[in-house]
């Protein structure tokens, strides 16, 4: 079954230091790759995608992810976070399953940055 | 994207009594999916909601347990039925709209608290 690992469970940076969170899934074949953010008290929102093409991908707020295959690899970063960057971040494969393409999240990474 | 409601939007049941959760999209969708998110987990795939027939239930739920309908393109419901204090937990409804890729987008959530 596919699967998508998320490395680091809570991450506590300085405003102004460059983030990176690492993703990784299980399957092998043509994936779609996404970012999702939950600020404190708000719903999920979509940070960016990865369906084809370039595999860096710009999304909101500064965001960027890289995709590389060879690795399973779906990275988030941003170069410089903000106070406003303090959410949870899960990354998530959307691949093909019983009954068809489901989305699958991984365990989600709390990012707490200090001002 | 799109306008996701529920209902309610948090409620404390008794153990042993049901709850119907109401999810209301303002957009033309493809696929409607119930998802759960425990205290401190991530997300997981409850089941796919079929209009006009039964859902599609992940691995570990049945649908005695989390009957779902769909009556229409933009409404479903998910009863949690005969609630224990292990069933407390965010229930979310997700969509993927039409004409669009496969991301999906989230409702606010209905937190659950079973006593």
């Amino acid at each position: 079954a596919q699967s998508v690992s998320q490395h680091n469970h809570h991450v506590i940076l300085s405003e102004a230091a460059s983030l990176e969170l690492g993703c990784n899934y299980s399957y092998g074949g043509t994936v779609n790759l996404f970012w999702y953010v939950q600020y404190p008290g708000q719903h999920l929102q979509l940070l960016l995608k990865y369906f084809s093409g370039d595999p860096l991908v710009k999304g909101i707020k500064g965001f960027e992810a890289e995709f590389i295959k060879s690795k399973f690899s779906f990275n988030l970063r941003k170069p410089s976070v903000q106070w406003s960057d303090t959410a949870e971040y899960f990354c998530a494969v959307n691949a093909p399953g019983t009954g068809g393409f489901k989305t699958i999240f991984g365990a989600g990474t709390r990012l707490f940055v200090k001002a | 994207s799109a306008v996701i409601s529920q209902k309610p939007s948090r409620d404390i049941c008794q153990r042993g009594t049901s709850l119907t959760i109401q999810c209301q999209v303002d957009s033309q969708v493809t696929m409607m999916f119930w998802y759960r998110q425990q205290p401190g987990q991530s997300l997981t795939l409850i089941a796919t909601a079929n209009q006009g027939s039964e859902a599609t239930y992940e691995s570990g739920f049945v649908i005695d347990k989390f009957p779902i309908s769909r009556p229409n393109l933009t409404f479903s419901t998910l009863t949690v039925s005969n609630m224990s204090p292990e069933d407390s937990s965010i229930y979310l409804c997700s969509v993927r709209l039409a004409g669009g890729y496969n991301e999906q987008f989230f409702g606010p959530g209905t937190r659950l608290t079973v006593l």
